[in-house]
This record gives structure tokens, sequence and C-alpha cells, in this order.
């Protein structure tokens, strides 16, 4: 099953923080997050593994709840250049990765 | 230089045209993917192979074809029977662990007229 992203949109000041959340109904072995700018591929972000282990490489934290099989994303102190939209996947076993629907962040100055 | 690569970037066929698409890894991973992103949409998994000459669909794989004959390389062809092919079609690889990140390619415009 898709997983659930929340919010769909959301604008923000330069300097706000904000926080994306991914949700599934599924037990989850892990899950991995993407921004994608227009026209462009998606880029990797994070990965949150079962465990609480993180591999990422971005002054960007988050977090993976396994009981309620939710991950959430937090964005502190915001840049323009973290406008796009962010994608969460989810791995349950070895399938492929499935992607949520995408939240819309816009940064303005 | 190591990632994926697909060509071509903008693609404009008639309706009624089967078309290819490219996707080349140098990664040496052992699965490749393609996904299809609509106008505001996520990303749809169209087939994926996780070993070479074998491959699974996916979500949406009616209309569409794909041969995984070397581990580098896995083609898609949008047939004539894709009846709304015009979209972003995204290539991505990994290696099947589930700690592996995932890499997409540049992605190509197929635009149907």
């Amino acid at each position: 099953q898709q997983p659930v992203q929340s919010p769909q949109a959301v604008i923000l000041r330069e300097g706000e923080d904000a926080v994306i959340n991914c949700s599934s109904s599924k037990a989850l072995y892990s899950v991995h997050w993407y921004r994608q700018k227009h026209g462009e591929a998606p880029v990797f972000l994070m990965i949150l593994l079962k465990g609480g282990e993180q591999k990422g490489h971005e002054k960007i934290s988050a977090s993976f709840n396994e009981k309620k099989q939710q991950s959430s994303l937090y964005l502190t102190a915001s840049q323009l250049s973290y406008s796009g939209t962010y994608f969460c996947g989810t791995l349950s076993g070895n399938t492929p990765l499935v992607f949520g629907k995408g939240t819309r962040l816009s940064v303005i100055a | 230089d190591g990632g994926i690569t697909q060509s071509p970037k903008y693609l404009f066929r008639k309706e009624g045209q089967n078309v290819t698409l490219s996707c080349e890894q140098n990664l040496n991973h052992d699965a490749m993917y393609w996904y299809r992103q609509d106008p505001g949409q996520g990303l749809r998994l169209i087939y994926y192979s996780q070993i070479v000459n074998d491959f699974q669909k996916g979500d949406i794989a009616e209309g569409y074809s794909v041969s995984r004959e070397k581990k580098e390389s896995f083609p898609l062809t949008v047939t004539s029977a894709q009846k709304n092919p015009t979209a972003f079609y995204l290539c991505a690889s990994r290696q099947t662990g589930g700690t592996d990140t995932q890499y997409f390619g540049p992605g190509t415009r197929l635009t149907v007229l």
C-alpha cells in the first residue's frame, strides 16, 4: 500500500521550520526520503532503518516510529533551496520502494 | 563518473508509435526500476528487475514492456497500447538490501502528439 504523506503542501518563510510526515499501514523495514525540484529527478536525502539507524548527508533530520509505522522529516531554519516536493518511499521486504504522493514545500523570502 | 544515464532527455512521438527509452547504470546494482510521474503526482512503478533476464510488473505495467539482458541496462518500451503515454519517466537502481540507497536517473520527458 502507498504510504500517506502529510501535509500535501506547505509554504514557509526563510528561517521557519517544517515537519513532513509519512505513515504506512504495513510493517516497515526502512523509510527513504527524497527531494525533487521541478523538472528534475528525485535526489536522495535520508534512510531511516528499523532499529533507529539513520543514513543521510544533508542538514535535515528525521525520525522513524516503528510502533506507529511512521516517519517524520524535520526541516529547520529553512532556506530557499529547500523548496521542492518531498517524497517518502517505504520498504516492507524484498519488494520495490513504494512512494507517497509527495509534499510540496515552498520557501519564500 | 558513476551513475545512471537516461536518453533521450526529451522525446516526441506520434500517437500509435512504439518508443524505447534507454536506461544504463554503472553502479553495479542488481535491481533496476522504471517509474512514471505525471504532473503533480507521485512516482508510480511500471516494471522492475532484480536480476538479469528476470523482471516483474509494477502497478501500471499495461502498455509497457521491458528487457534485462545485461546487468547495466534496462530499456523501457512504451507501446501503442498505452492509452496516455505523455509523462516523465524515471529509471532507478539499487542494491537489493534494505539499507541501500536507490538512485534515480535524470529522466526522459515523453510527449505524444
